[in-house]
């Protein structure tokens, strides 16, 4: 079956452009995770839906990062004026658990994001 | 808050060698431990995962146990093969809490 995807798969974005990331998670999956990979680090939390409900986003850097799952299924992570340091990979991971327990979350290729 | 330390890499061995690649971690309670596998131009990949202590997880001929007293969740192979090269993620998750938190990875690079 179908793993999570990712488009775009890389990003060039020109300082103070608007970059819109989408995210397909596997299907039938309510959990959906954002994360940013800095070069060379691991993955850093963003936030976090469960269904269409956007239960934690308490990593979001800042308020240019804005994230949404309006049907419960494809997300996507918007980034307004970009900046330099929005420099990363941005993942995306799903899991089918709905309960609290922390369960294996299947990743997606993730989006290089390049601003110039 | 929760972090996890990971050995710096790049690890480099020889085939067939024995590895080990060392992860601490500091949390309060009592989270589940994971360890995840990135092959060059993969997603990340759930290698294996202990939820309480004393735990074994195995997969693959890669084990790692849980540690509670020493807070470790170290990851060992008795032979690597050139297919093992990747970046490992040592990486822990709390009940009530979704995200994972993660180490800054190891990279492990096997030669003939």
């Amino acid at each position: 079956g179908a793993g999570v995807s990712q488009s775009p798969r890389y990003k060039v974005a020109k300082r103070g452009q608007d970059v819109a990331l989408r995210c397909d998670p596997i299907s039938g999956h309510v959990s959906l995770f954002w994360y940013q990979q800095a070069l060379g680090q691991g993955p850093e939390f963003l936030t976090y839906f469960q269904n269409e409900a956007q239960l934690d986003k308490s990593g979001l850097p800042s308020d240019r990062f804005f994230a949404e799952r309006p049907e419960g299924s494809v997300s996507t992570l918007k980034i307004q004026r970009t900046q330099q340091e929005d420099s990363a990979v941005y993942l995306c991971a799903s899991s089918l658990a709905r309960d609290t327990a922390p369960n294996e979350q299947f990743f997606g290729p993730g989006t290089r994001l390049t601003v110039l | 808050g929760d972090s996890v330390t990971q050995m710096e890499g790049p690890v480099t061995l020889s085939e067939e060698a024995f590895l080990t690649i060392n992860c601490t971690y500091t949390a309060t309670g009592y989270p589940s431990l994971f360890w995840y596998v990135q092959y060059p131009g993969e997603g990340l990949q759930l290698l294996l995962k202990a939820t309480k202590a004393d735990d074994k997880g195995s997969n693959k001929g890669f084990e790692a146990t849980y540690r509670k007293e020493t807070t470790s969740f170290h990851l060992e192979k008795g032979s690597v093969q050139v297919s093992d090269s990747a970046v490992y993620f040592c990486a822990l998750g709390h009940t009530g809490r979704r995200a994972l938190t993660f180490g800054s990875g190891t990279r492990l690079q096997v030669q003939p």
